[in-house]
């Protein structure tokens, strides 16, 4: 069965760090790049961060660029988000999303975790 | 960075009816790169669409996706209980690969 699963949220203060993970089961991880997406309380969607399928290249949100860096470990079939410097204003749910060259969109998610940011 | 536009912000309909979902792009976005998602309350966003018009996997006939440049539309033929969620436009071409801000489609 092809799935992803988050693991790592919880609630953080302003200012500390979080790493989350996402495991990937049922295929393989590394022909895929692979991305993270969250989705504020009640909001829409915003693209995070993305890596290539060796883990070469990445690229990032500016409203998370210098604080987040993703990462990904092929022969292990996971990928992480390292969180620093964290604010309010990142508190969402954390999707993990695999994206096929063929399709050029995500299509397998992540069920999600919940990130909140809070003193 | 292409900003999406989804209209209505929210949309009434019952079930049996058609429904039409626009997303218009900043700039213009190959058909290549523009992705629709459906996401029901506590789960996961769905991907439906992809290459502005092609169905995914397992999804059934009655979407159906068009448009080029920067307009775009999801069409759902015929209203079942199971569609009325939220739907959300992608463009996947550039970074940032950003979203639509969502239309709710609800049952009147």
């Amino acid at each position: 069965q092809v799935q992803l699963v988050e693991s790592g949220g919880g609630v953080v203060q302003p200012g500390r760090s979080l790493r989350l993970s996402c495991a990937a089961s049922g295929f393989t991880s590394s022909n895929y790049a692979m991305h993270w997406v969250r989705q504020a309380p009640g909001k829409g969607l915003e693209w995070v961060a993305v890596i290539s399928y060796t883990g070469g290249n990445k690229d990032y949100a500016d409203s998370v660029k210098g604080r987040f860096t993703i990462s990904r470990d092929n022969p292990k079939n996971t990928l992480d988000l390292q969180m620093n410097s964290l604010r309010a204003e990142d508190t969402a749910v954390y999707y993990c999303a695999r994206a096929p060259v063929t399709i050029q969109g995500f299509d397998i998610w992540g069920q999600g975790t919940m990130v909140a940011v809070s003193s | 960075d292409i900003v999406l536009t989804q209209s209505p912000g929210t949309l009434s309909l019952s079930p049996g009816e058609r429904a039409t979902l626009s997303c218009r792009t900043s700039q213009s976005v190959s058909r290549d790169y523009l992705v629709w998602y459906q996401q029901k309350p506590g789960q996961a966003p769905r991907l439906l669409i992809y290459g502005a018009s092609s169905r995914a996997t397992g999804i059934p006939d009655r979407f159906s996706g068009s448009g080029s440049g920067t307009d775009f539309t999801l069409t759902i033929s015929r209203l079942e209980r199971e569609d009325f969620a939220v739907y959300f436009c992608q463009q996947s071409g550039s970074s940032p690969y950003t979203f639509g801000q969502g239309t709710k489609l609800e049952i009147k």
